[in-house]
């Protein structure tokens, strides 16, 4: 399996919805990011699990919760969205060394907030 | 944050045309640079990581080189298809990835 999953492809959420994106690989890398790319704009580093452990988060906001809750599963948790959180949010996974091998990415959740 | 710049923003070329597009990249604290090419809907498929001044690599008819000293790299395609049409990105791998906003390349029948 040399796929990153995603689910799911498609979200509409009110501002008071709570929802998770789901993100899933089996390829054993121990590295799993959340990236936000809005139109026009290349995709924005938002949060880093290495080993499960988060080691990166780049000053998101707290209505942005992320999880890993297994080597193979990483999730985004969702509240209180604002309209401009709208975007289209990458999950990607690596090996450890990114400079040899890169990022698997998965296809993404588009996310539109009503 | 990194600046990762690429040009041109978008392309048309037409079928069997070849084309090339560029990187470009502060050349400090540097690992690699990484291409990808993404097709709408789709996965971000990564197609060159390259690590080395004067790196060149290729894959079918299409092929990339790299300046680390100068921080570019630059993308070709030869014989342009129909089936090239996508967005392609490039990133700069040094303690984190910083992306490009892509070229985006679309080649008519």
């Amino acid at each position: 399996d040399t796929e990153v999953t995603q689910t799911p492809k498609h979200l509409v959420m009110g501002m008071t919805n709570k929802k998770s994106l789901k993100c899933e690989q089996h390829m054993g890398h121990r590295a799993m990011y959340w990236y936000k790319q809005k139109a026009k704009k290349p995709p924005e580093l938002m949060f880093v699990y290495s080993y499960e452990k988060l080691s990166i988060n780049e000053s998101v906001p707290s209505r942005f919760s992320p999880e890993c809750p297994n080597s193979s599963l990483l999730n985004l948790h969702l509240h209180a969205l604002q309209p401009e959180d709208s975007a289209l949010y990458l999950c990607a996974s690596s090996q450890v060394n990114t400079a040899i091998y890169g990022y698997t990415f998965g296809s993404g959740t588009r996310l539109t907030v009503v | 944050i990194l600046n990762v710049e690429q040009s041109p923003q978008s392309l048309h070329v037409q079928e069997g045309d070849s084309t090339n597009f560029t990187c470009s990249f502060p050349s400090s604290n540097f690992y690699a640079l990484h291409w990808y090419r993404w097709e709408t809907a789709k996965s971000p498929e990564a197609l060159f990581v390259m690590t080395l001044n004067g790196d060149e690599k290729k894959k079918g008819r299409i092929s990339a080189t790299l300046n680390t000293k100068e921080g570019y790299s630059y993308l070709y395609i030869k014989g342009s298809q129909p089936e090239d049409s996508a967005t392609y990105l490039c990133a700069h791998n040094g303690n984190q990835f910083y992306f490009g906003t892509g070229t985006s390349l679309t080649v008519i029948p």
